[in-house]
């Protein structure tokens, strides 16, 4: 079993359209959590950082939930230029800068 | 906008012959990632440094593989002799460390490594 494990999709969705993804860690010591976005045949960027109390930037909404160890990523008004892989990311814990990546999620935005 | 530079973009060879991969971070960052990301195994961690300290390199194949920063400005990472299962996209990302906060890692554009 995967430390980081997500639903690798695809979410066909059309524009304007509302998708959530969810991610599971197993490490229940992992502290910090990212999701990064992937798009084809290019290189992984930073998305948003996940903070307990939950964080928004614009139309991303991210939710961690560490009881459960699920973290979720909210999408409002689909926009074409949406479409990617979503990763999941988690870094185990402070003395380390290594981070645990998701097979990630593809979301694919139709007109 | 400063970015992590890697080199080659792509590199087609046969099976056996020796290959280099080399990384600049971002000037500043004091961490340096190799990851390598196949459509079965997605992103894994290869090698990483800090302050030009190898930390961790567990996840990278010890027989073939190397890993090195022979200063601040260039990482690189060589596989010698490859074989075809090497094939992949192999990225550099740098950052920089400090504890207890988030860590975000800049990724360069990768090396499309085809080995025949």
């Amino acid at each position: 079993r995967k430390e980081v494990e997500q639903d690798p999709g695809p979410f066909n969705v059309p524009e304007g359209a509302t998708v959530a993804f969810n991610c599971t860690y197993s490490n229940s010591a992992s502290q910090s959590f990212f999701w990064y976005r992937q798009d084809c045949r290019k290189e992984p960027k930073l998305l948003m950082s996940v903070y307990s109390s939950g964080n928004e930037d614009g139309r991303f909404t991210a939710q961690l939930n560490r009881a459960s160890q699920y973290i979720s990523l909210l999408i409002r008004d689909s926009k074409l230029s949406d479409s990617a892989t979503y990763l999941c990311v988690v870094i185990r814990s402070y003395n380390t800068d290594k981070l645990i990546f998701g097979t990630g999620t593809r979301l694919q935005v139709f007109p | 906008d400063a970015r992590v530079t890697q080199t080659p973009r792509h590199k087609v060879t046969e099976m056996g012959q020796e290959v280099t991969m080399r990384c600049q971070p971002i000037l500043g960052h004091n961490t340096v990632f190799w990851y390598r990301q196949t459509m079965m195994q997605g992103l894994e961690l290869l090698a990483y440094f800090r302050n030009r300290a190898p930390l961790d390199d567990s996840g990278m194949p010890k027989d073939r593989f190397s890993a090195e920063m022979p200063d601040a400005t260039l990482a690189t990472l060589k596989i010698q002799p490859s074989e075809p299962r090497d094939s992949a996209v192999y990225f550099c990302a740098s950052g920089l460390a400090y504890r207890g906060k988030d860590q975000p890692q800049h990724f360069g554009d990768g090396t499309r490594l085809s080995i025949l």
